[in-house]
């Protein structure tokens, strides 16, 4: 059974960059498409974007050109990188897996980023 | 984009009452809805694919139905542990997105 566990820093000062690792144990990475999702405190699901093993990416426009995604197929993860953070990025964030315009079938327990000096 | 609109926004029930959610998509989506469930500190999983499909071992209560642009998520026979946030999310385009939400308080 596929399990993902996201891991950062969980404090990020505003302008800076937040960075994710999302480890892939159970299963291959060169399956699925691993998405990022973000949940503000309190309030609902906003997806930022996607990654194949390929190392092929399709972002959420609403973060414009802040977003960056890798993929590691030698360590099984795949990492997020979100520039310029502001307070408005504060949230929880989860890596899923997904296939092709699929439903995420597989969530990771999420780490909270907080933005804050 | 495609906007979801989830009803109720918020809604208490009782134990062993039906219950209906219900997501409007601001377009047609086919069958690429999708619904999770939220409990409180805890990840979403998905209870339904494809409007319909019951995800691997997903209680029978649990059920899905529609096309297009109005689906339902529909809980038979309501269990104490049912107390959480639904969401829809559509899968027919991207960016995906998500429907803002249904919190069952029981």
């Amino acid at each position: 059974q596929v399990q993902l566990q996201e891991s950062g820093p969980g404090l990020v000062k505003p302008s800076e960059t937040l960075s994710l690792t999302c480890t892939v144990s159970g299963g291959s990475i060169r399956s699925y498409y691993w998405s990022w999702i973000r949940q503000p405190p309190g309030k609902g699901l906003e997806w930022i974007g996607y990654i194949h093993y390929s190392g092929s990416t399709n972002n959420n426009d609403s973060l414009q050109s802040r977003v960056t995604m890798s993929v590691d197929t030698s360590m099984n993860h795949f990492s997020l990188k979100l520039s310029s953070v502001t307070a408005a990025d504060t949230a929880m964030y989860y890596c899923a897996n997904s296939g092709w315009y699929d439903a995420f079938a597989i969530w990771g327990q999420g780490t909270m980023v907080t933005v804050s000096s | 984009e495609i906007v979801l609109t989830q009803s109720p926004d918020f809604q208490s029930v009782t134990p062993k009452e039906k219950v209906t959610i219900t997501c409007r998509a601001s377009q047609s989506i086919g069958n690429n809805l999708h619904w999770y469930q939220q409990k409180p500190d805890q990840s979403p999983k998905l209870l339904i694919k494809y409007a319909s499909q019951s995800f691997s071992g997903v209680p029978s209560r649990f059920s899905g139905s529609g096309s297009g642009t109005d689906f339902t998520l529909t809980i038979n026979s309501l269990e104490p542990e049912d107390a959480a946030t639904y969401y829809c999310h559509q899968s027919s385009s991207l960016p995906y997105t998500f429907g803002q939400g249904t919190k069952l308080e029981i």
